[in-house]
């Protein structure tokens, strides 16, 4: 079975501040996929970035980053210099890296930016 | 240009009515999802459909229904047997089966309320 965890339920950060945002994963398959998604208060959720499991590299993109550590089953999301408008939930999800197990959410993680 | 349309955007219920949500994609995809979100749950699974003509049953299943008679689009039906209907639902869509999952794109909800 495959789980995903984001134990952070609800966090709020002045404004420039850094976060991160953590996630912590189980799964028995050898190769899957890991992503992020954002929820801004208009619902959609928003594609934030795609990792396979052969890549542990972190990626930064703007004030984004990402580190996957495969030892420790972690895919933690850093938000560097936070703003008002990353007021949002943020969901980590998991699947295997053939399509045909729907993706596994955690239960998301809220967070709020004050200026 | 492509995306997910789900309609209406707020739905009212009254107590044991059917109601049917709509979902549709002009992106193509071969399979289509629903997600049932309430406050601290994160996302749930309720049905998916791979290919057309066929469906599968998520996680929270019981009280709802589907049909998939076209690769656009995936109705969910909210019947009179769900006892606790109200909540956020999502509708994605992603690559089918045999495909590397990259991921899905989502609609952007229903917000359905029991009056």
């Amino acid at each position: 079975a495959q789980k995903v965890t984001q134990a952070q339920t609800e966090i709020s950060v002045v404004e420039k501040e850094d976060v991160t945002l953590d996630c912590v994963y189980e799964t028995r398959d050898t190769t899957y996929y890991l992503f992020w998604y954002k929820q801004p208060p208009s619902g959609e959720l928003v594609f934030l970035i795609r990792r396979n499991s052969f890549d542990e590299q972190n990626e930064i993109s703007g004030r984004y980053s990402w580190n996957f550590q495969k030892s420790t089953s972690s895919f933690n999301f850093t938000i560097t210099a936070s703003q008002v408008v990353d007021s949002a939930v943020y969901f980590c999800a998991l699947t295997p890296l053939s399509g045909n197990t729907p993706l596994v959410f955690g239960k998301g993680t809220r967070l709020s930016v004050i200026a | 240009d492509g995306g997910i349309t789900q309609s209406p955007k707020y739905l009212f219920r009254k107590e044991g009515q059917n109601v049917t949500l709509s979902c549709e994609q002009n992106l193509n995809h071969d399979a289509m999802y629903w997600y049932r979100q309430d406050p601290g749950q994160g996302l749930r699974l309720i049905y998916y459909s791979q290919i057309v003509n066929d469906f599968q049953k998520g996680d929270i299943a019981e009280g709802y229904s589907v049909s998939r008679e076209k690769k656009e689009s995936f109705p969910l039906t909210v019947t009179s047997a769900q006892k606790n209907p109200t909540a956020f639902y999502l509708c994605a869509s992603g690559p089918g089966q045999g495909e590397l999952n990259y991921g899905y794109t989502f609609g952007s909800g229903t917000r359905l309320t029991v009056v």
